[in-house]
C-alpha cells in the first residue's frame, strides 16, 4: 500500500490564482481531513469528510473548498489564493475500525508545501 | 472545544540521556496519538494511546485518561530523536477529527 499520498510536494501561487492539492488514498479508509500547519504551530483542521458524499468543516475553513466524489481522494481547492494561506497541507486518513491491524489511528501524507505571493 | 498542552515547548539533550514529555488535556478523549516531525517535516506516526502503556523500543507512553494526561517517553536518546513531538487527541464525535497540541521540540546533541 502507498497510504496517503499528496500532489504536490511544492507550489508556488500569485495571490488569486486558484489550484487544487491532491490527496489519495488507498488504504479504503471512510475518514479524510485536511490540515495546515504554519510556522511553530501545531495542525489546524481545515476540512474533513466521513465518507464519499459528506465533508464539513473545521476549525479553518474560510477560502477552501472540499468534495468527496470517491472513497480513495479527497481533494483540497483554493479558490482565490491569499498570502495568508501560505502553509504546509497535510492531508490524513483514518478507519473506523480495522483497516491495517489498527483502530483509530490516523495516517497522514508527506505534506505540499505552498507559498502565495 | 478541546484544549491540548504541551510541555516542555523546548529541550535540549546530550545523546543518551532520557526524556518525559508531557500532554494535558481538557476533556474525556477516545482516541490519543504522539506524533514526530523529523527535520524534513514529515508526520510519523509514534503511538495510538487513548488509554494505558505502550513500548516500542527505546520510546514509551502511557495515558491517564481519568486524570486526563499523557506522556511520552524517551531513553537513551539519540540524535535522530531531534525534531518536534505532537500530542493530539479526538473528542466523543470519534469523526477522525485530531486536536493538535504546539508540540515539543527537541534537540538531541552528539
Amino acid at each position: 500500500n502507498a497510504g496517503v499520498t499528496q500532489t504536490p510536494k511544492f507550489q508556488v501561487l500569485k495571490t488569486g490564482q486558484s489550484m487544487t492539492l491532491q490527496c489519495a488514498q488507498d488504504m479504503n479508509h471512510e475518514y479524510m481531513s485536511w490540515y495546515r500547519q504554519d510556522p511553530g504551530m501545531g495542525l489546524r483542521l481545515i476540512h474533513y469528510s466521513v465518507g464519499a458524499g459528506i465533508t464539513d468543516q473545521g476549525e479553518v475553513p474560510n477560502g477552501y473548498n472540499v468534495s468527496r466524489s470517491t472513497t480513495e481522494d479527497f481533494p483540497l481547492r483554493l479558490l482565490s489564493a491569499a498570502p495568508s494561506q501560505t502553509s504546509v497541507y497535510f492531508c490524513a486518513s483514518r478507519s473506523p475500525s480495522g483497516g491495517r491491524g489498527f483502530y483509530n489511528e490516523q495516517f497522514f501524507g508527506p505534506g505540499t508545501r505552498l507559498t502565495v505571493l | 472545544g478541546i484544549q491540548v498542552e504541551q510541555s516542555p515547548p523546548d529541550l535540549i539533550l546530550q545523546e543518551g540521556a532520557n526524556s518525559t514529555l508531557r500532554c494535558n488535556f481538557s476533556d474525556s478523549v477516545n482516541n490519543l496519538q504522539w506524533f514526530h516531525q523529523n527535520p524534513w517535516g514529515q508526520l510519523i506516526n509514534l503511538f495510538y494511546i487513548p488509554s494505558g502503556t505502550k513500548q516500542n523500543g527505546r520510546l514509551s507512553a502511557t495515558t491517564v485518561a481519568t486524570e486526563r494526561y499523557s506522556l511520552l517517553y524517551i531513553s537513551s536518546s539519540q540524535t535522530t530523536d531531534s525534531g518536534v513531538y505532537f500530542c493530539a487527541v479526538g473528542g466523543s464525535s470519534n469523526t477522525g477529527k485530531l486536536i493538535f497540541g504546539q508540540g515539543t521540540t527537541l534537540q538531541v546533541k552528539p
